[in-house]
């Protein structure tokens, strides 16, 4: 039984470029959640997407901005990349029969030049 | 505003011993308190949580309590091994659907 998986694991961008980051939800999952993990840092929530909608979101600019589709798949979209978006970027999936627990992937290591 | 805080950034226990980690919280709402264990160049892994109704609970070789009073969780993990040493997370939230983690305590177990 396949876990969380994101794409991809490492990227390099550069200032103003665009990026896109994907997810895959555990089987039987319903529920994605993006955070931002600076390094030395602790996971900051984006946002949370269920049944293809943005249900909740941190205190994130609208340069990040996301879409699940119908397989509960997910995507992470930054517009315009700052220096400061470098981080580690993590999907979560939570929903079925594992209730309220979030299951995170290994995420995907963003660096901004 | 709301925020997790660790008191301690780095913990050393010697293999065997039991080890504490702990944690201060603040936003008085939060129903739901999980702890988080992150080794290098992995996501988090899910430890045990805890709901604000409780001020205990067991897992295998790990407890969470968890003082509503003082704002104030901590975990604990019974003959701690050397598979043990990674970055802990408390996290915090009205529901595990928006936690807000703490900066994290790095663990070194010590042969």
């Amino acid at each position: 039984d396949a876990g969380v998986t994101q794409s991809p694991t490492h990227l390099i961008k550069t200032r103003g470029q665009q990026v896109t980051l994907r997810c895959s939800p555990k089987s039987g999952h319903d529920t994605v959640s993006w955070y931002q993990q600076a390094l030395g840092q602790g996971p900051q929530f984006i946002f949370q997407y269920y049944e293809e909608e943005e249900r909740q979101r941190g205190n994130f600019p609208d340069r990040f901005s996301g879409h699940q589709f119908p397989n509960y798949s997910s995507e992470l979209n930054v517009n315009a990349l700052l220096l400061g978006d470098s981080a580690l970027y993590l999907c979560a999936s939570s929903g079925g029969q594992g209730g309220r627990e979030l299951f995170f992937g290994e995420g995907s290591r963003l660096t901004v030049l | 505003g709301e925020s997790v805080g660790l008191h301690l950034p780095t913990l050393s226990v010697q293999e065997g011993d039991n080890s504490i980690i702990n944690c201060a919280y603040s936003n008085s709402a939060s129903d739901y308190f999980i702890w988080y264990k992150q080794e290098s160049g992995k996501g988090p892994q899910f430890i045990i949580d805890i709901r604000s109704n409780m001020d205990k609970r067991q897992g295998q070789r790990v407890t969470v309590l968890l003082n509503k009073t003082v704002k104030h969780l901590s975990l604990q993990i019974a003959a701690t091994q050397p598979g043990d040493s990674a970055v802990y997370f408390c996290a915090e939230g009205r529901s595990a659907r928006q936690l807000t983690f703490g900066s994290g305590t790095q663990l070194t177990v010590l042969p």
